[in-house]
């Protein structure tokens, strides 16, 4: 069975700096595509970043360039986001979720087929 | 690429037919999904590909299109189907997801 679970968020001050985990269970792991979605109070969901199977892909929303970086550990079937410069419009559920095409792990041309529970970050004074 | 669904919300009845759309900035080929999300819950992949039919979703469920338009067809709406429904594109990255159409009781 795939497990996707999300750990590391928290409340952190405006221009403080959170890593975020995402440990997986159930698959080939380096095989697939990993993707963080987040979604704001209320809101509708917004991709924030992807990265393939072996790391050497990575992409992110215009909003988090720059701030956030994406990695991944397939010793440890483990993806992380470190997330910078944090803003209160960052404060949101962020979701891992792996990709869905078997024998391709980019993000793109690919689908969320499994997801985590989520972790909530919160960014305020 | 930005994707708009329609409509944002819709009352409907047990055994109704639902149409949700959504339409793309550009063309995107059928890299196309849907995801049904209900509350406090993560999101639950339907349709990739434009219409095809993830494993274990119900038949109840289908999907069309390619280009630039495509729909989520519903053939009859039961109870456990009142949802927020979000589409997303894979084409290329920035990948980007539709606004969402909330599903509920009418």
């Amino acid at each position: 069975e795939v497990q996707l679970l999300e750990s590391g968020g928290a409340l952190v001050q405006p221009g403080g700096s959170l890593r975020l985990s995402c440990a997986a269970s159930g698959f080939t792991f380096n095989n697939y595509a990993i993707n963080w979605v987040r979604q704001a109070p209320g809101k509708g969901l917004e991709w924030v970043s992807g990265i393939s199977g072996a790391g050497a892909s990575k992409n992110y929303a215009d909003s988090v360039k720059g701030r956030f970086a994406i990695s991944r550990d397939n010793s440890k079937n483990t993806v992380y986001l470190q997330m910078n410069s944090l803003r209160d419009d960052d404060t949101a559920i962020y979701y891992c979720a792996k990709g869905g095409r078997d024998g391709y792990s980019q993000p793109e041309r690919n689908w969320f087929d499994s997801w985590g529970q989520g972790t909530l970050v919160t960014v305020s004074s | 690429i930005q994707m708009t669904q329609s409509p944002s919300s819709l009352s409907a009845s047990v055994g109704d037919r639902v149409t949700i759309t959504c339409r793309a900035s550009q063309t995107i080929s059928s890299y196309l999904n849907w995801y049904q999300q209900k509350p406090g819950k993560a999101p639950y992949l339907l349709i990739y590909a434009a219409s095809s039919l993830q494993s274990g979703v119900p038949s109840r469920f289908s999907g069309s299109g390619s280009g630039t338009d495509f729909t989520l067809t519903i053939s009859s709406l039961q109870p456990e189907d009142f949802a927020t429904y979000y589409c997303q594109q894979s084409f290329s990255s920035p990948l980007t997801f539709g606004g969402g159409t909330k599903v509920d009781i009418k």
